[in-house]
């Protein structure tokens, strides 16, 4: 079956720490995306990336970093700088260019301990 | 600036009662995408609907109804005869047309908590 894998679900850190969330689609997307979710703010947009080896900063990139060097895979790290890194972390992908929405993996929850 | 407004941050319903939850955008494209997501607790965000901006009639599936009105900017989403399952969160979303090609991305409103009671 098709779709997106988020992994780990759960996630731990110790501040000063960096930390790599995984995401993999085997749906043939173009486009790939990383959000973040806080209580009561909806979803806030990270990095997004239209093809490989490409990659644009969201409305909240500070903190953050990406790489897509494949099609299928688009990690999101999240850095030391990042002040506030506890939430919940959703990938998502589309074919680019169209309007058909995203298709969303399950998240990764990251705390920092 | 494009913006999607949720007011309604919780709604509690007993169940086989009616809830419609409010969506309202602020775009200044012509051509644009507006889309419903549900989120149930495992985290997930699942695609409900889309519907393009000149396309202007409601829709029906199942025990949900769209009611998608221009002239006040707004894309509601009703719930028929509730169902504990239903228990959610519900999130709006935009997506302008990109006339340079690149991708679209969603804007979503800060969500609604819809709790159906037994």
């Amino acid at each position: 079956d098709g779709g997106i894998t988020q992994s780990p679900k759960y996630l731990f850190r110790k501040e000063g720490q960096n930390v790599t969330l995984s995401c993999e689609q085997n749906l043939n997307h173009d486009a790939m995306y990383w959000y973040r979710q806080d209580p009561g703010q909806g979803l806030r947009l990270i990095y997004y990336s239209q093809i490989v080896n490409d990659f644009q900063k969201g409305d909240i990139a500070e903190g953050y970093s990406v790489s897509r060097e494949k099609k299928e895979s688009f990690p999101l790290t999240v850095t030391s700088a990042q002040k506030n890194p506890t939430a919940f972390y959703l990938c998502a992908s589309s074919m680019d260019r169209d309007n058909y929405g995203y298709t969303f993996g399950s998240g990764t929850r990251l705390t920092v301990v | 600036a494009q913006k999607v407004t949720q007011a309604q941050t919780e709604i509690s319903v007993v169940e086989k009662e009616d809830v419609t939850l409010d969506c309202v955008y602020e775009t200044r494209d012509t051509t644009y995408y507006l889309f419903w997501y549900k989120q149930p607790p495992s985290g997930e965000l699942v695609f409900l609907i889309r519907r393009n901006s000149f396309d202007e009639q409601n829709e029906i599936s199942g025990r949900y109804s769209w009611n998608f009105q221009k002239s006040t900017s707004s894309f509601n989403f009703t719930i028929t005869a509730s169902q504990v399952v239903d228990s959610a969160v519900y999130f709006c979303a935009l997506s302008e047309f990109n006339y340079g090609g690149a991708t679209n991305k969603l804007i979503f409103g800060t969500g609604t908590l819809l709790a159906v009671q037994p």
